[in-house]
C-alpha cells in the first residue's frame, strides 16, 4: 500500500512558466512534509518542507502548499528554469516514524 | 567536505559475493539511514542506526542484508550472496536528530551491479 503517491510520472513545462507538482497521502498521522530534487547518479537533495501547522511555505522561486483535509501537497516552482529539470521526490512522516517516499516526478523544463 | 560521504560509487559483484557498501554521514550527525532506489521507483526505508546501535530495521529483507554502525568509522550495509535482484541504487542519510521535522541529508549513492 503506497502511503505516499506522486500520480504524475512526468511533467514537461516551457522555461519560465510554473511547474506544479503533486503529491498525496494516506496516512493521517503525517505531520512534516518534504520535498526532494534528484538529478542523475546523485543523491536526493533537499529543497523545501512543510510542518502540518502550515498550509504553505515559501522559499524563493518554491512554495509548497498543504492541505491537510485533502490529504494533498503541491511544489509550484516559478518561473520554471532548465536547470530545475530533474526528478521530484515529496516525502512525509509522523515524529519518531521513518520517512516514506513517493515514486517521484520526472520534471523536464523545455528553453 | 561536510556532506554525506558514501563509497564505492559504484559497485560490480558476481553472483554469490559479498557488497560492502560504506557511509559516513555529515559531520554533527549520528543518525543514519539506508535507503534502496529500484529503478524508476521511489526510495525505500531499509534500516536506521545510531551509533553501535540499530534502531529499526524493518525495511531490510530478513536474510543476506545487515548494517552496522561501529563507534569508529563509518556505517556498513553489508549484502552476502549477492542475486541478481540486489542491483540497484543504496542511498546513504544521516540527521542531527531521530527522525523529528528536520530533513534528511543523502550522499550521492552506490550503484550496485550483479553480473
Amino acid at each position: 500500500d503506497q502511503q505516499v503517491k506522486q500520480n504524475s510520472p512526468s511533467l514537461s513545462v516551457q522555461e519560465g512558466r510554473i511547474s506544479i507538482l503533486n503529491c498525496d497521502y494516506t496516512n493521517s498521522m503525517f505531520d512534516y512534509f518534504l520535498w526532494y530534487k534528484k538529478y542523475p547518479a546523485e543523491g536526493p537533495t533537499f529543497l523545501i518542507s512543510i510542518s502540518s501547522i502550515k498550509d504553505k511555505n515559501e522559499d524563493g522561486r518554491f512554495t509548497v502548499f498543504l492541505n491537510k483535509s485533502a490529504k494533498h501537497l503541491s511544489l509550484h516552482i516559478v518561473p520554471s528554469q532548465p536547470g530545475d529539470s530533474a526528478v521530484y521526490f515529496c516525502a512525509a512522516n509522523a515524529l519518531g516514524q521513518n520517512f516514506v517516499f513517493g515514486p517521484g516526478t520526472r520534471l523536464s523544463v523545455l528553453p | 567536505n561536510a556532506g554525506v560521504m558514501q563509497n564505492p560509487r559504484h559497485l560490480v559483484r558476481r553472483r554469490g559475493q559479498e557488497a560492502r557498501l560504506r557511509c559516513s554521514p555529515m559531520k554533527g550527525h549520528s543518525h543514519v539511514y539506508w535507503y534502496r532506489q529500484l529503478p524508476e521507483e521511489g526510495l525505500k526505508f531499509m534500516v536506521y542506526l545510531q551509533k553501535e546501535n540499530i534502531i529499526d530495521e524493518s525495511g531490510m529483507p530478513k536474510e543476506r542484508f545487515s548494517a552496522e554502525f561501529p563507534k569508529e568509522g563509518p556505517s556498513i550495509l553489508r549484502i552476502q550472496q549477492v542475486v541478481r535482484g540486489d542491483s540497484a541504487a543504496y542511498f546513504c542519510a544521516s540527521s542531527p536528530v531521530d527522525r523529528g521535522p528536520q530533513p534528511q541529508h543523502f550522499g550521492d549513492g552506490t550503484r550496485l551491479s550483479i553480473l
